[in-house]
C-alpha cells in the first residue's frame, strides 16, 4: 500500500490564475474523492468518481472548478480564475470496490491565493 | 440535510487522563459512522468504523466508540491517553444509500495531551 499521493503539497498563486492539482489513488481503488478543508473545519465533499465517471458533484464545486479522471486512475482538479476564498487544503481520497470500504486520504495540497 | 456535529473544538488534558469526544449525526435512513484522526503533519487515518452489529466498536491505538441510536450519537473514548494522542479527531458519517460512500465530516476536535 503506497498510499494516496497528491501533488503539489503546496501551491501559492495570485488571484485570477489557474491551478491544477493531481491525485494518484491507491492502485486498484476504483473510487476517488475530492474534499476541501478550510482552517478549523472538517473536510467538505467536492466530487466523486467511480472509475472514470464523475458521479456526484457538490454545490460547493462552482463553474470555476473542474475535475477529471480520464483513465480511471489518477485525477486532476483544476481551479480557474482563483479567488482568495479558494485558499484551503484540497484532499484526495480513494476506496476500493462496493459497499462500505473506508476512504484512504492523501496528505493534501495546500492552496494559498494571494 | 445530512450533518455531523462535534461538541468540542478543543480539548486539553494530561497524560493518563480519560478522553471522550462527542459526535452527533443527523441522517435519514441507515447510517455508517467513522472516526478519523489526523496527527500533526500527517494525512487523515481511520481510527474505527461502525456499520452494524455490536454498537461498541473497538479501533486502533486503544480507541473505542459507542453507537447510541436513540441519541444519534457516536462518541469516541480512550481510557488513558498518551502524549502521542495529540491530534485532530474527526467524526464522519455516510448513508448506506449514498453514492460511493461519500462522507460528511464534523468540524473536528483538536486534542492536546500534556506530558
Amino acid at each position: 500500500d503506497t498510499g494516496v499521493s497528491q501533488d503539489p503539497r503546496h501551491k501559492i498563486t495570485k488571484r485570477g490564475q489557474n491551478v491544477t492539482f493531481r491525485c494518484d489513488p491507491i492502485s486498484e481503488h476504483n473510487r476517488l474523492y475530492w474534499y476541501r478543508q478550510t482552517l478549523g473545519q472538517g473536510p467538505e465533499f467536492l466530487t466523486y468518481f467511480q472509475n472514470e465517471a464523475q458521479l456526484e458533484k457538490s454545490r460547493l464545486l462552482s463553474d470555476r472548478f473542474s475535475a477529471e479522471r480520464p483513465k480511471g486512475s489518477f485525477s486532476t482538479l483544476e481551479i480557474q480564475r482563483t479567488e482568495q476564498g479558494d485558499s484551503a487544503m484540497y484532499l484526495c481520497a480513494s476506496s476500493y470496490g462496493q459497499g462500505n470500504s473506508p476512504l484512504h486520504f492523501g496528505n493534501g495540497t495546500r492552496l494559498t491565493v494571494t | 440535510a445530512q450533518s455531523v456535529s462535534q461538541h468540542n473544538h478543543h480539548v486539553i488534558l494530561s497524560e493518563a487522563a480519560s478522553l471522550e469526544l462527542g459526535c452527533n449525526y443527523s441522517y435519514g435512513g441507515t447510517v455508517n459512522l467513522f472516526w478519523y484522526v489526523q496527527y500533526p503533519g500527517q494525512h487523515l487515518q481511520l481510527l474505527l468504523k461502525y456499520f452494524s452489529g455490536d454498537p461498541l466498536v473497538k479501533g486502533i491505538k486503544g480507541f473505542e466508540a459507542e453507537f447510541i441510536k436513540s441519541k444519534f450519537s457516536f462518541n469516541l473514548r480512550k481510557p488513558s491517553v498518551q502524549w502521542s494522542d495529540t491530534a485532530e479527531y474527526f467524526c464522519a458519517a455516510s448513508g448506506s444509500k449514498a453514492a460511493g460512500n461519500k462522507l460528511t465530516f464534523g468540524g473536528g476536535t483538536r486534542v492536546l495531551v500534556k506530558p
